[in-house]
């Protein structure tokens, strides 16, 4: 089975801390995804890799970055954290390069941030 | 850009009974099209995927969705709910949109409660 896990989850940070959420996926997936999770909204995609070192910007990327050093490890960084980022964040892998909207994407158990 | 609906936020009904929960997208070519469940505090996990082919799909769990491309709409059945069907439902599109933003694009959610 398809394995991803994240570091924590419940996390608790004060405004202004730098935050790292982790991911990690054992499946050897090129393709790894943040989104948020917000109680009306949805999920909404923050980041997205197709390789490593690789990052493009999803629908609302503004106050994260994003970092893939290894393929099996896809971070998100919060550089200053604030209140509006509380919320689920869920990490996705999947297995195919190119048509990476089309392929099955397989989910973390989340992470509930709150930020005061 | 492709989007979903589910204009359904929340839905009961008693167990044993019937369930139909409405997805509808919008999107100019075929669509990557999935349903995914959330149970409480856990991620999310897919249920059943259309791609081409038949356009009545099984999944797990006993659930079925069918694609109508008249009505753009690909909605989830099962025939009888058990208490542990209790959780949010995700209708996703997914689509290369060869730049830009991509990932699958997810509906708001459906809720639903299981009455005993």
């Amino acid at each position: 089975d398809v394995k991803v896990t994240q570091s924590s989850r419940y996390l608790v940070k004060r405004t202004g801390e730098k935050v790292f959420l982790e991911c990690v996926q054992d499946m050897d997936h090129e393709n790894m995804f943040w989104y948020r999770q917000d109680p009306g909204l949805g999920l909404r995609l923050i980041y997205f890799s197709y390789d490593v070192k690789m990052k493009e910007k999803g629908d609302i990327p503004e106050g994260y970055s994003v970092s893939r050093e290894k393929k099996e490890r896809f971070s998100l960084i919060l550089e200053s954290a604030s209140t509006n980022q509380t919320s689920m964040y869920l990490c996705a892998s999947s297995p195919l390069q190119g048509l990476i909207s089309t392929d099955t994407q397989y989910f973390g158990p989340g992470t509930r941030l709150t930020v005061l | 850009a492709q989007s979903v609906t589910q204009p359904d936020i929340h839905i009961t009904v008693s167990e044993g009974a019937s369930l139909e929960l409405r997805c509808n997208y919008s999107y100019g070519a075929t669509p990557y099209l999935f349903w995914y469940v959330q149970s409480p505090g856990q991620g999310l996990q897919l249920l059943l995927k259309y791609f081409s082919g038949d356009t009545l799909v099984q999944g797990i769990k006993g659930f079925e969705a069918e694609f109508k491309r008249s009505q753009s709409s690909f909605n989830l059945r099962k025939p009888s709910v058990h208490w542990s069907d209790a959780a949010e439902y995700f209708c996703a599109v997914g689509a290369h949109s060869g730049g830009g933003a991509d990932g699958l694009t997810f509906g708001k959610g459906t809720h639903l409660i299981i009455q005993p």
